[in-house]
């Protein structure tokens, strides 16, 4: 079975800084990997996602991650971060059943708070 | 273009009383559906998911229950919730080429 470990549950950072949010998983089997923001009160949106290829995938708003297989990381990153970028931020991953049916095993999520 | 629709998007229950929740799908055939339960502070749990009509596979053994009457609707149902039956409810559905889910809106459920 797979699991996804978000070592930091919040995360400030002021306005127009750097940010990474840290994402570890473990798996014996080939992996999907998925990060997915959450506004409140809202569902969760796709940022971006790793399926095969190149190891650094850009997403949406901005972002970015890289697959790093030896570590097994998949840390998402923003170069100059946004007010509107407050938010919660799943990491996840997929491995396929039995049913070939696939299903996504989700971190507990970290909150990003932009500091004006 | 596909589309998930959830209701009610809020619902504040007694404790005992019966839950339905409905989601739909719209704009695609024969999707993979899922409930997921969001707890406040936590991460998405796996409840239910579906890759047919009829066909249901449970997660976690609870007092709730999972439908698929038809091809693109799911219900979520309890006949007696638990104070922690609350929390935040998502569906969303996958066609399984890309692995990628798709969440509706979600229903915060209360129970009192």
């Amino acid at each position: 079975a797979q699991s996804v470990t978000q070592l930091d549950s919040q995360v400030p950072v002021f306005e127009e800084a750097p940010v990474e949010l840290r994402c570890n998983y473990s798996s014996s089997v080939s992996v999907y990997l998925f990060w997915y923001v959450q506004y409140p009160n809202q569902g969760l949106q796709l940022l971006l996602k790793y399926l095969s290829g190149s190891t650094l995938v850009k997403g949406i708003n901005g972002f970015e991650a890289e697959f790093n297989k030896s570590q097994t990381s998949f840390h998402l990153r923003k170069p100059s971060v946004h007010i509107s970028d407050t938010a919660e931020y799943f990491c996840a991953v997929s491995t396929p059943s039995n049913f070939g049916n696939e299903k996504l095993t989700f971190g507990t999520g970290t909150r990003l708070t932009i500091i004006p | 273009s596909q589309t998930i629709h959830q209701w009610p998007a809020t619902l504040v229950q007694p404790v005992g009383s019966p839950l339905s929740l409905e989601c739909t799908v719209e704009g695609t055939s024969n999707p993979n559906l899922y409930w997921y339960r969001q707890a406040a502070g936590r991460g998405l749990q796996l409840l239910f998911y579906s890759v047919g009509i009829g066909q249901i596979s449970s997660e976690v053994p609870q007092n709730l229950s999972a439908s698929r009457p038809q091809d693109r609707q799911f219900i979520l149902s309890s006949k007696k919730l638990l104070l922690s039956d609350s929390g935040f409810y998502l569906c969303a559905w996958g066609e399984g080429a890309d692995y990628e889910q798709y969440f509706g809106p979600g229903t915060r459920l209360t129970v009192t």
